[in-house]
């Protein structure tokens, strides 16, 4: 089972508002990741936790929290987004010991910021 | 820093023919990942095929395969027999051998189309 899931499928929200995004997996995995992406471009990495630690942050802005609860969620919390931000949130999770660690997606969180 | 390359931003296949997306990349480690992954249109991003650099067989998975010339720094994808449900968005990525928290190194990405 390779499943990764995401809730919400899809979400609009205002520039004042704060919500949450939710991930989650059930495979063991102990590493789990942030991407957003654009139409038509590749993922762009935002944060990784590696055993429930935040253990890269590739300079994102404060708006956005990433949250790892335990080793099964992760969630990012977003607050007074812009209308840049708007695009499709991936989650991964991948093992780490190599050869395990082939990252697999969610089917994402599609992001529209008013 | 590493660095993929995929040149072809579109491509066409007529249905049961076969395709071959192209991807290069550049890097200083000997030691490495290379990965398919496909997107369909407002669909989940999967892994389609994986070669560990150190490997010299070429990895397949059912229709896909993939031609991995290492020293081209070279790792291109074959579908056989494409089907409209092959018609996605494929990025080719690379990740470092070593290192716990190794990032996947994505290139641009190519829209495969496939025509019944």
């Amino acid at each position: 089972d390779t499943e990764v899931t995401q809730t919400p499928k899809h979400l609009v929200m205002g520039m004042t508002n704060k919500k949450s995004l939710k991930c989650e997996q059930h495979m063991g995995h102990r590493a789990m990741y942030w991407y957003k992406q654009k139409a038509k471009k590749p993922p762009e990495l935002m944060f990784v936790y590696s055993y429930e630690k935040l253990s890269i942050n590739e300079s994102v802005p404060s708006r956005f929290s990433p949250e790892c609860p335990n080793s099964s969620l992760l969630n990012l919390h977003l607050h007074a987004l812009q209308p840049e931000d708007s695009a499709l949130y991936l989650c991964a999770s991948s093992q780490l010991g190599l050869p395990q660690e082939t990252q697999y997606f969610g089917p994402g969180t599609r992001l529209l910021v008013l | 820093a590493q660095t993929v390359t995929q040149s072809q931003p579109e491509m066409s296949v007529q249905e049961a023919e076969t395709v071959t997306l192209s991807c290069t990349y550049d890097t200083s480690e000997s030691d490495y990942y290379l990965f398919w992954y496909k997107q369909p249109p407002s669909r989940q991003m999967i892994l389609v095929i994986r070669q560990e650099a150190y490997k010299q067989q070429n990895a397949t998975e059912n229709r896909f395969s993939v031609n991995f010339q290492k020293a081209a720094k070279s790792f291109s994808l074959k579908i056989s027999d494409s089907q409209l449900g092959d018609a996605a968005m494929y990025f080719c990525a690379y990740r470092a051998f070593t290192g716990a928290n190794s990032k996947l190194t994505f290139g641009k990405g190519i829209t495969l189309s496939v025509r019944p």
